[in-house]
């Protein structure tokens, strides 16, 4: 079983290119989450998706998009990289709908340096 | 605002005991969590804790106090591989998780 997967594991991005990280799980888990890591800050939440065929905005969606087609893919798009999106991403899921106490299990990241 | 503190930075000796301290301030609250994260690794979950209290599990334990916004992760038999930073997170009334930026925490020989 291999959790929850994340592509690619690390990249370099001219400013201005379009990027979409990957994040796939096969736990059947409903809702899914992305975050982004910066030194000597907290995990910021930047989309999330309580089951299939929804969205909802975190504390930083400015710059991302994501969609959920389906239960096991969770991709988010960055339309035009800017270098404040270097970051480290992570991608999460937990076994609830929202309204739910359910830990959450994280990917293992992708690195982002947007030059 | 929604707010999580903990120290940046802790050192401590293997074999000793370590408590990591963290407060929270956020719009409702639905429970405290604890992560742990290796440097370079994925944030894993140690520790969820709702009501008032103590909660051990194996070497690593968790404290609640609702009325003061307040916890602490005690980590007892310290060994290398806990060095790692640790995240608290507190869950508000939306169900979203507020994270701390972490403690590094430091093991000496």
């Amino acid at each position: 079983i291999a959790g929850i997967t994340q592509a690619p594991t690390s990249q370099i991005l001219a400013a201005g290119r379009r990027m979409t990280l990957r994040c796939t799980q096969d736990m059947r888990h409903n809702a899914m989450y992305w975050y982004r890591q910066d030194l000597g800050l907290g995990l910021r939440l930047i989309h999330y998706s309580n089951t299939a065929g929804t969205t909802g905005k975190g504390e930083v969606p400015d710059g991302y998009s994501v969609s959920r087609a389906n239960t096991d893919d969770f991709p988010l798009t960055l339309a035009s990289a800017v270098p404040s999106q270097t970051s480290v991403y992570f991608c999460a899921s937990s076994d609830s709908s929202g309204g739910n106490t359910d830990t959450q299990y994280f990917g293992p990241g992708t690195r982002l340096t947007v030059l | 605002g929604q707010n999580i503190d903990q120290p940046t930075e802790m050192t401590a000796t293997e074999g000793a005991i370590v408590q990591i301290n963290c407060t929270y301030q956020t719009s409702g609250f639905n429970g405290l969590f604890w992560y742990q994260q290796h440097a370079g690794e994925a944030p894993t979950f140690l520790s969820y804790n709702v009501l008032d209290g103590l909660e051990e599990k194996g070497r690593f334990s968790s404290f609640l106090s609702r009325s003061k916004g307040y916890s602490y992760l005690l980590l007892k038999e310290l060994q290398m591989k806990d060095s790692a930073s640790y995240l608290c997170a507190a869950m508000d009334s939306n169900y979203q998780l507020i994270w701390g930026a972490g403690t590094k925490l430091i093991i000496k020989p």
